[in-house]
């Protein structure tokens, strides 16, 4: 069974700390690695990984794929009270699967 | 911006009858997903579609469940005798073809099966 893995499962930082999250998965077909922000309504669109060692950047937020080690980390710099959501890392298969890990829990105290 | 949408936001139905959630995906857009959550769990991937036909699905998505573009801009999830375990929110989202960039999820139905 495809898994991904996340950790860890929640974390509190406070206003202005950078948080690193980690995202682990299994490479039976991969096509793309996702990252997406889950406040109490839909997911909302990060960044999509496809290729190894390049780095996406949205303002404080940036994430990389390593493909030989079979890892994703996101990163936030600078965390603010509104970066408090659940991030989810989702792996794309070529077949158009999609496997979600169990989030990561961002707590931003002020 | 463009954006998915859906309809209804909340469907209330009882057990055993049939519902019909629909989803109209960003223009130009290739691939379509439907996925749920269940209350306080995780997201949960049913099915993919692309070139009007199913691309792969879970083992959620059984025989009570289908998809379909009945005029090439909806999206359809169909799920023929609704069970109580089937209340969740379910959510569409498409990707754009070519470069595979992005993956937009729609706002979301809530169904609740009495």
């Amino acid at each position: 069974e495809d898994k991904v893995v996340q950790s860890p499962l929640s974390l509190v930082v406070h206003e202005g700390d950078t948080v690193t999250l980690n995202c682990s998965y299994e490479v039976t077909n991969f096509r793309s690695l996702l990252w997406y922000k889950q406040e109490k309504k839909a997911p909302t669109f990060l960044f999509m990984l496809t290729s190894s060692g390049i780095e996406k950047k949205s303002g404080r937020l940036s994430s990389i794929l390593d493909k030989k080690e079979l890892f994703s980390i996101l990163n936030i710099t600078a965390t603010q009270t509104g970066d408090s959501a659940v991030y989810l890392c989702v792996k794309n298969t070529n077949a158009g699967k999609s496997t979600f890990g169990d989030g990561t829990t961002l707590t931003v105290k002020p | 911006e463009p954006e998915v949408t859906q309809t209804p936001s909340h469907q209330v139905t009882q057990m055993g009858q049939e519902v019909i959630l629909r989803c109209v995906p960003i223009s130009n857009h290739l691939y379509f997903y439907w996925y749920r959550q269940i209350l306080g769990q995780k997201v949960e991937f049913l099915v993919s579609f692309y070139n009007n036909e199913i691309s792969e699905k879970s083992e959620i998505f059984d025989d009570q469940f289908s998809v379909e573009r009945p005029d090439g801009s909806n999206f359809t999830l169909k799920i023929r005798s609704t069970k109580l375990e089937d209340s969740a929110m379910y959510f569409c989202a498409t990707l754009t073809g070519g470069s595979y960039n992005e993956q937009f999820f729609g706002p979301g139905t809530r169904l609740t099966v009495l």
